[in-house]
């Protein structure tokens, strides 16, 4: 399986709601990353797991909680969100040893919040 | 600090015409730079990087340390070839780099 998976597709959820979305990948990674992508713009960088520990916060407001289970699973918890924060949430993974190899990308979970 | 500057947010070209999408870089040492793809309702995914020299779907990029540049070229665009383009640059950080994105119009 060379693919990075992610679910749900979509998600819609109220401000006071909680939900997770989940990544997964077998290609034997050891680095998985959390990014969120506005329409038509790059993918801005939210956390990185290595060797399924927290390496990289980029000040991501709490009410993001990323979790790495186990070296193949990946979930991002969600709570009281704005508006603002509705976006493409993709999540990669790539071989141990940072951003010079290459990543791979799934095909993200498109939220909104109302 | 490392940074990825990609001049263009739109190239629109005709299907047949040679087609360059711009990438400037500052890094301080040997870069290592990547093109990365989105093509509409599909993953991001990468497209060629330096370090591998391959050409990848008629598309090729040099390293031109002189200019800090790290230039997107293909000779004959494809109405396939509609989609928007990454630049990107590891940091010793262990962060991808992307710049703005340009977004390739290929007319039939």
């Amino acid at each position: 399986d060379t693919e990075v998976t992610q679910t749900p597709k979509h998600l819609v959820m109220g401000m006071t709601n909680k939900k997770s979305l989940k990544c997964e990948q077998h290609m034997g990674h050891r680095a998985m990353y959390w990014y969120k992508q506005k329409a038509k713009k790059p993918p801005e960088l939210m956390f990185v797991y290595s060797y399924e520990k927290l390496s990289i916060n980029e000040s991501v407001p709490s009410r993001f909680s990323p979790e790495c289970p186990n070296s193949s699973l990946l979930n991002l918890h969600l709570h009281a969100l704005q508006p603002e924060d509705s976006a493409l949430y993709l999540c990669a993974s790539s071989q141990a040893g940072g951003a010079f190899n290459e990543q791979f990308f799934g095909p993200g979970t498109r939220l909104t919040v109302l | 600090a490392q940074r990825v500057t990609q001049p263009e947010k739109l190239l629109s070209v005709f299907k047949g015409a040679p087609v360059e999408l711009k990438c400037n870089y500052s890094y301080s040492g040997s870069p290592e730079l990547f093109w990365y793809v989105q093509y509409s309702r599909q993953r991001l995914q990468l497209l060629l990087r330096h370090i591998s020299r391959e050409s990848i779907k008629g598309f090729t990029a040099d390293l031109n340390k002189g200019e800090t540049s790290f230039h997107l070229k293909k000779p004959f665009a494809q109405e396939e070839d509609s989609a928007m383009y990454y630049c990107a640059l590891p940091d010793q950080g262990g962060k991808l780099i992307f710049g703005q994105g340009t977004e390739l119009s290929v007319k039939p």
